[in-house]
């Protein structure tokens, strides 16, 4: 199994700033995914991040408010930019790892606070 | 309509009892299904893939009715230790879709 760490734990932010969250794997990685999970709510995909090309936002996630690095198969980091309180929750990122759907190992997630 | 759907909760149950958790989904295309365990503040953890033919390890069942769209868990002799939220996950064009979640409380 893919073993992941993220970067911060938690933050706690002003509204206006951004926070990049970093992603760590300890094994190289063709897909990784960058999740969101409000308070109370399910996780909700925000984009696809693929080594060597652009991102894959979904319905609602836009890249000037996620951006999205990806420079290497064992890294990738997602930037919450012009934070406002209604972005507080908690970033998972998320790998596939084995080439298989059910191989899907999620990092510790980051749990943001916007003040 | 939500792309999955599960039970509302919270369940409470004391230990040893027998709790069933139900899930729908609305894209006949979905072509894997899942449940995943989340602990309080922790991240999603695979607890089992679930099967038409339905599949069952230790005192968890799993099971997949297709023509229905309807997958379960059962939990059987449930432990305290079994208190968690439980996510229905599907598949659909290679990504992952979560419920919202079913969370169990299983008291002594």
């Amino acid at each position: 199994s893919a073993v992941i760490s993220q970067k911060p734990s938690r933050d706690i932010c002003q509204r206006g700033t951004s926070l990049t969250i970093q992603c760590q794997v300890d094994s190289q990685v063709t897909m990784m995914f960058w999740y969101r999970q409000q308070p109370g709510q399910s996780l909700t995909l925000i984009a696809t991040a693929n080594q060597g090309s652009e991102a894959t936002y979904e319905s609602g996630f836009v890249i000037d408010k996620f951006p999205i690095s990806r420079p290497n198969l064992t890294f990738s980091t997602l930037t919450v930019s012009n934070m406002s309180p209604e972005d507080s929750s908690i970033y998972l990122c998320s790998v596939l790892s084995g080439g298989a759907i059910d191989t899907q190992y999620f990092g510790p997630g980051t749990r943001l606070t916007v003040l | 309509r939500k792309e999955v759907e599960q039970d509302p909760g919270p369940f409470n149950v004391p230990e040893g009892a027998t709790v069933a958790f139900n899930c729908t989904y609305s894209n006949s295309a979905s072509q894997s299904f899942f449940w995943y365990r989340q602990d309080c503040r922790k991240e999603p953890k695979l607890l089992m893939s679930v099967y038409s033919s339905g599949n069952e390890d230790g005192r968890f069942t799993a099971q997949l009715n297709r023509a229905s769209q309807y997958i379960s868990l059962l939990i059987r002799d449930s432990k305290l230790s079994d208190s968690a939220t439980y996510l229905c996950v599907v598949t659909q064009g290679g990504k992952l879709i979560f419920g919202q979640g079913t969370e169990l409380s299983v008291k002594p």
